[in-house]
């Protein structure tokens, strides 16, 4: 069994910090990760999805970047809104390595993020 | 709104009880999934249906059954569940080409079993 690891498990910050978590995945036979969004009493929502080594996204005041040789990748939030509260889980389609979809993926258990105003 | 829709809500059920959770696609996407969150665990994978075929089932016991008669629609058939089967189970959605599976969340069922 292929295991994600994500750390923090739960972060509290002030209106206007900037912040970063990590998630941690297997550097073998790496094919992608991906990151999602979810706040409280609604959909998970798909944030990014890297698949090359050095890679780095953006999305407005969020961006990740990913280093497959060693298996992490980070998410910062530049400037946190309360609007940011929400827990972030990161993913990885760990059945690739034993034959299965690169549509069956491991999650972590997530960061919960509050931002305080 | 994720294209992905999900009924019911909210459903309580006792342990004798048959009910279904359904599951609806907007997206044109070819693959459907069903997965559990337990409290204090990570989302886990169920079951995966790649064009109405079930391709993955990831342990899951018996008193889960799913069925997707379609691409779109996405049913999980429950009968018989323990007070442990109580979590929240959400479907998704994905279309493989040039996506890398980026999945596609509807809003989920919390079921709670008596």
């Amino acid at each position: 069994i292929l295991n994600v690891e994500q750390s923090p498990q739960s972060l509290h910050v002030q209106e206007g910090d900037s912040t970063n978590f990590t998630c941690s995945f297997p550097s073998s036979n790496f094919y992608a990760l991906h990151w999602y969004r979810w706040e409280t009493a609604k959909s998970p929502e798909a944030l990014f999805v890297m698949t090359l080594n050095g890679d780095e996204k953006k999305k407005g005041r969020i961006s990740a970047t990913l280093n497959t040789k060693e298996g992490y990748s980070y998410l910062y939030i530049k400037g946190s809104q309360p609007e940011d509260s929400a827990t972030y889980l990161c993913a990885y389609p760990g059945a690739v390595n034993y034959g299965g979809s690169q549509g069956n993926l491991i999650f972590g258990k997530g960061t919960k993020l509050s931002v305080k105003p | 709104e994720t294209g992905v829709t999900q009924t019911p809500r909210h459903l309580v059920m006792g342990m004798t009880n048959k009910k279904s959770l359904k599951c609806e696609q907007h997206l044109g996407h070819n693959a459907m999934y069903w997965y559990k969150q337990s409290a204090k665990k990570p989302l886990e994978l169920m079951f995966v249906y790649n064009f109405k075929e079930q391709t993955e089932n990831n342990s899951v016991p018996s008193r889960f059954s799913p069925e997707c008669p379609n691409s779109s629609h996405l049913f999980l058939h429950l009968h018989t569940l323990q007070p442990e089967d109580s979590a929240l189970y959400l479907c998704a959605s994905s279309q493989p080409s040039g996506s890398f599976y980026e999945q596609y969340f509807g809003p989920g069922t919390r079921l709670t079993v008596t």
